[in-house]
């Protein structure tokens, strides 16, 4: 079991850029989840897919981040433009569809727009 | 909308102590509650969780916590704190599907 595989572990940019962060779950998993995390607001959760279906967009900030899951094994976290506010943590988890299965994390991509 | 509240965003122990982070829930339903930990440059990893199978639930690394419905509380307890304990902890709980909300993490310092 390779774990929830997130690249890159670190991206810099300038803001108006624009940046992908990817992740891989574990495979079998069918829940998606993509957390923010920054030292004022903690963990945020931005969006969550089942079976590869958006469920829940709530929490991504505004119209510049966009997120997808075209198959079982891929999800990416897009953000157009960048701002340097979004410089936080990102990390990507998964877990079974038992309900309650607990989350396994990635070990998130740092970003920091300049 | 399900709540936790981790009372202490720093806690500071001696080698040696006791450890305990706490936790208050605020949920409208029976709750799923889970403690993770976060080492410097990690994701985060699973501790242990309640499913309302036993109010006491034991976790990894001699970590146990006990649910406790009257006080909204699942406080996090090790009897005798290690250096490799240092690192932040989180409390969450389950909303509808796998969705977890998390606390605001404390922090744990472990002196020598």
């Amino acid at each position: 079991d390779a774990g929830v595989i997130q690249s890159p572990r670190h991206e810099v940019t300038e803001m108006g850029q624009e940046v992908t962060l990817r992740c891989k779950p574990i495979s079998g998993h069918d829940y998606l989840f993509w957390y923010r995390q920054t030292m004022m607001r903690g963990l945020e959760l931005l969006i969550y897919f089942n079976n590869n279906v958006p469920i829940d967009d709530s929490g991504m900030p505004e119209d510049r981040f966009s997120a997808k899951m075209p198959n079982a094994s891929f999800s990416t976290l897009k953000i157009q433009p960048s701002e340097p506010r979004d410089s936080a943590v990102y990390f990507c988890a998964s877990s079974t569809s038992s309900y309650n299965s607990p989350l396994h994390f990635g070990n998130g991509t740092r970003l920091t727009v300049t | 909308a399900q709540s936790v509240t981790q009372l202490g965003s720093h806690v500071s122990v001696s080698e040696g102590a006791l450890v305990l982070l706490r936790c208050n829930y605020s949920s409208s339903v029976p709750p799923y509650l889970f403690w993770y930990v976060q080492y410097p440059n990690q994701g985060l990893q699973l501790l242990l969780k309640y499913t309302s199978a036993a109010t006491l639930v034991k976790g990894i690394n001699g970590f146990e916590a006990e649910f406790k419905k009257s006080e909204t509380s699942f406080h996090l307890t090790k009897p005798s704190a290690h250096m490799s304990d240092a690192a932040e902890y989180f409390c969450a709980v389950s909303e509808y599907g796998n969705k977890l909300v998390f606390g605001a993490g404390t922090i744990l310092r472990v002196k020598s």
